[in-house]
């Protein structure tokens, strides 16, 4: 079956705008997260989602970011006001499940953020 | 908070050989999950193995095995008869329900099998 789907797979764009990164998770997931990688680092966990609402928002940086879901489905990470150190790659995983049971999360391929 | 560590910055090993890679972990929860993801040059992280605390017996994957210590919060991952495409980098991350179950990653080993 399909596997979880980020676009874009890439975007430039220049300090001070906003961005929008959208995340397709596996069907039937109810859980998603956010989660960004600066080059050469580890994962820094941002936001998490049980069905559409957020419990988790300790990892998001500044509140420049914000992030949504809907219909259990969708989610859309946005960054306003965007600078250089914004620059990473964003990536989606989704679980069949949050808070019960273990916790296999399927990755996207991410979205490489670039801000000039 | 719970940190995860990888000391183990590059490694390399030659083809066939067997190499091991090294993950230290910090929680004070009792019900946890440990894993291993690769995450090769098209920076896709797969997962490569998954480890239930609750569970005494190291967790085995074909040619991949974890050595979980749990009282020393130690959890190693073996990779036995390396092949060309084991290279990538290894993330060791942590997660429990204290933290929604999202996962807390080390730094990353960057792994080069040799011919």
């Amino acid at each position: 079956g399909a596997g979880v789907s980020q676009s874009p797979s890439n975007k430039v764009t220049e300090k001070g705008k906003d961005v929008e990164l959208r995340c397709d998770p596996i069907s039937g997931h109810t859980a998603l997260y956010w989660y960004r990688q600066r080059l050469g680092q580890g994962l820094e966990f941002l936001i998490y989602f049980q069905g559409n609402s957020a419990p988790d928002k300790s990892g998001l940086p500044s509140d420049r970011f914000s992030a949504e879901r809907t219909g259990e489905s969708v989610s859309t990470l946005t960054i306003q006001r965007t600078q250089q150190e914004d620059s990473a790659v964003y990536l989606c995983a989704s679980s069949p499940r949050g808070l019960a049971g273990s916790n296999e999360q399927f990755f996207g391929p991410g979205t490489r953020l670039t801000v000039l | 908070a719970q940190t995860v560590t990888q000391s183990q910055p590059e490694m390399s090993v030659q083809e066939a050989e067997t190499v091991t890679l090294s993950c230290t972990y910090d929680t004070s929860e009792n019900n946890y999950y440990l894993f291993w993801y690769k995450q090769p040059p098209s920076r896709q992280m797969i997962l490569v193995i998954r480890q239930e605390a609750y569970k005494q017996q190291n967790a085995t994957e074909n040619r991949f095995s974890v050595n979980f210590q749990k009282a020393a919060k130690s959890f190693s991952l073996k990779i036995s008869d390396s092949q060309l495409g084991d290279t990538a980098m290894y993330f060791c991350a942590f997660t429990g329900p204290n933290s929604g179950y999202a996962l807390n990653f080390g730094k990353g080993t960057s792994l080069l099998v040799t011919p």
